[in-house]
């Protein structure tokens, strides 16, 4: 069955620190894949995305994310995190047949001063 | 409004009660989504509407019932819950319903089942 780990429940960084959030994928093919954010009392706003070639993917606010087949892996860095960084982080695959997106299960980003 | 906009943001119901969720983008998009996130868990895709067609019905129990009458509306209709139904749910769009569309979020509807 398809799946999509995030092993970090909770992450606390200090401002200007860099940050790595893990995703590992189980699908037989390359699915596409995307992280999202969520802010408190908001909806989910997509970051950035993969569907193919290069593998490292730039996104907005500074964030970007590398693929890595051999892994399966799709983790999310940020060279310096702000103190607006502070919020849910989501990994997602879509399938390549559609209709069908798996989610994993976040990890809360704490930014300290 | 611009986006994807759910009503009400929050809702208290009674195990015997029937209430409805509503959702609508003002995109343009074609394909139509409900999730269900509850606390550390995946979010849990629901529905899939395509053109105003059920394309996807994640093993959803009935007292769940989607409604799409047109391409920016989307209902869900809830009767008989139960109190672990209780969660935030959100609706989202995407242009098509192929996996690599980007899915816009609304800010989801706050529900207690009591």
């Amino acid at each position: 069955a398809q799946s999509v780990t995030q092993p970090d429940i909770h992450i606390t960084v200090s401002e200007g620190a860099s940050l790595e959030l893990r995703c590992n994928y189980s699908y037989g093919a390359t699915p596409y894949l995307f992280w999202y954010v969520q802010s408190p009392g908001q909806g989910l706003q997509l970051l950035l995305k993969y569907f193919s070639g290069d593998t490292l993917v730039q996104g907005i606010k500074g964030f970007e994310a590398e693929f890595k087949r051999s892994q399966s892996s799709f983790n999310l860095r940020k060279p310096s995190v702000h103190w607006s960084d502070a919020a849910e982080y989501f990994c997602a695959v879509g399938l390549n047949t559609g209709n069908q997106f798996y989610f994993g299960t976040g990890t809360s980003l704490t930014v300290i001063p | 409004e611009t986006g994807v906009t759910q009503t009400p943001r929050h809702l208290v119901m009674g195990m015997t009660n029937k209430k409805s969720l509503k959702c609508e983008q003002h995109l343009g998009h074609n394909a139509m989504y409900w999730y269900k996130q509850s606390a550390k868990k995946p979010l849990e895709l629901m529905f899939v509407y395509s053109l105003e067609e059920r394309v996807e019905n994640n093993s959803v129990p009935s007292r769940f019932s989607p409604e799409c009458p047109n391409s920016s509306h989307l209902f869900l209709h809830l009767h008989t819950l139960q109190p672990e139904d209780s969660a935030l749910y959100l609706c989202a769009s995407s242009q098509d319903n192929l996996g690599y569309g980007e899915q816009f979020f609304g800010p989801g509807t706050r529900l207690t089942v009591l």
